[in-house]
């Protein structure tokens, strides 16, 4: 059974830092990775989709990296901002199934 | 503006009553899913449907119900046999599944069992 992993749950930072953030998953035959965003209280906002067969994405100050064999991705937000504060979830879409595996997230927080 | 309207937003219940939450995309997407997200615990899949009048069971669709007559639309009834309905409720969309779909999702509903 797939399982995805985001460690650490949260993080709390100050403005102006890079950074990076950890997810894991158990199976590598994946489809393909998912980025999400969510502030309290609203859906998710789909920040990057990596398919199986490339192995970053990048979309303004955010890049994200997908190493199959490892079972690893990193979202890289580069000099981070308040606004930037939020959950960021990952999710993988499982092999021979139709459903997306998301892990528990990560809530991030940005002093200004 | 292309997306997905979920309402209500807020829904207050008694017990032993069944609601039922909307969910309408306009995105032309022909699968849609529900999902259950609680403090704690990540979002967890309810049902799903990759077309017109079909659909299947996630991971915890014990007490709920959908139906999927129009493309558009794909609405979830929590009935009465739901032991914890009190949850945030999330419709999303993609638009040809698991193999190369990129998920998006609505705003979220948010029910409340008295």
């Amino acid at each position: 059974k797939q399982e995805v992993t985001q460690i650490p749950a949260a993080l709390s930072v100050p403005e102006g830092e890079n950074l990076v953030l950890n997810c894991s998953f158990t199976d590598s035959a994946i489809y393909n990775l998912q980025w999400f965003r969510q502030d309290p209280g609203k859906g998710l906002t789909s920040l990057l989709l990596i398919q199986s067969s490339q192995r970053e994405q990048t979309s303004g100050r955010l890049n994200a990296s997908l190493d199959k064999s490892s079972g690893r991705s990193t979202l890289y937000i580069a000099a981070s901002q308040p606004g930037d504060s939020a959950t960021y979830l990952c999710a993988v879409w499982e092999g021979g199934s139709e459903k997306l595996v998301f892990g528990k997230g990560m809530k991030l927080t940005v002093n200004p | 503006d292309g997306g997905i309207t979920q309402s209500p937003k807020y829904l207050f219940r008694k017990e032993g009553q069944n609601v039922t939450l909307s969910c309408e995309q306009n995105l032309n997407h022909d699968a849609m899913y529900w999902y259950r997200q609680d403090p704690g615990q990540g979002l967890r899949l309810i049902y799903y449907s990759q077309i017109v009048n079909d659909f299947q069971k996630g991971d915890i669709a014990e007490g709920y119900s959908v139906s999927r007559e129009k493309k558009e639309s794909f609405p979830l009834t929590v009935t009465s046999a739901q032991k914890n309905p009190t949850a945030f409720y999330l419709c999303a969309s993609s638009t040809t599944g698991g193999v190369t779909g990129e998920l998006f999702f609505g705003e979220g509903s948010r029910l409340t069992v008295l």
